[in-house]
């Protein structure tokens, strides 16, 4: 069964067209992120949430903003999409985020096209 | 420096070959090490995680060198299905529990 769902599994969208990709878990994890993975290189983390604290990275653009209604799910939304912003989008959740131990679990992505 | 460096190869080897990889690390407070495995266009999936005293999965042996900063993996007896990218991933790199990523060392096992 499925742990980590994120829907669509690709998404296209028009330029500027605001755009929401989602994440759900079944793990009750408390942590969740959201990482943006381009062809050949590593997934670059945007956001995370523990518990309902976010923390977003330094250098994640404002055109990118996230909410966590529940534990449950989390969403990734692209205010103004732009050509470099199409990637395949990674969510992924690790138990507690207060443990070296910690191993995260990824869902299959979304793979955003922009036109 | 990158906190996680990887040689992006490809290492391009034969059925049966055995292959090794590196990753070296920034932090020496690092605390917890893995490799991930991404087939093409699949998100990432835990392969195995890296103790100090090395650990063996069947054909695969991760290792930690902590004083030289780099863990290995070492696939023996290679198949073609093991034709993926292997991720590096550190934890504490930055000072956190947050998962530090490498880019990733491409392998392609052909017959």
């Amino acid at each position: 069964d499925a742990m980590v769902i994120q829907n669509p599994r690709y998404q296209v969208t028009q330029f500027g067209k605001p755009v929401t990709l989602s994440c759900s878990q079944t793990l009750n994890h408390n942590v969740m992120y959201w990482y943006q993975q381009k062809s050949s290189q590593a997934p670059k983390l945007l956001f995370h949430y523990y518990d309902k604290d976010f923390n977003n990275e330094a250098d994640t653009p404002d055109n990118f903003q996230s909410r966590r209604p529940n534990t449950s799910f989390c969403f990734l939304d692209i205010r103004s999409p732009g050509l470099g912003d199409a990637a395949m989008y990674l969510c992924a959740t690790s138990r507690s985020g207060s443990s070296s131990t910690d191993t995260q679990y990824f869902g299959p992505g979304t793979r955003l096209t922009v036109l | 420096r990158k906190e996680v460096e990887q040689d992006p190869g490809p290492f391009n080897v034969p059925e049966g070959a055995t292959v090794a990889f590196n990753c070296t690390y920034s932090n020496s407070a690092s605390q917890s090490f893995f490799w991930y495995r991404q087939d093409c266009r699949k998100e990432p999936k835990l392969l195995m995680s890296v103790y100090s005293s090395g650990n063996e999965d069947g054909r695969f042996t991760a290792q930690l060198n902590r004083a030289s900063q780099y863990i290995s993996l070492l696939i023996r007896d290679s198949k073609l299905s093991d034709s993926a990218t292997y991720l590096c991933v550190v934890n504490g790199a930055g000072g956190s529990y947050i998962p530090t990523f490498g880019r990733g060392t491409s392998l392609i096992v052909h017959p």
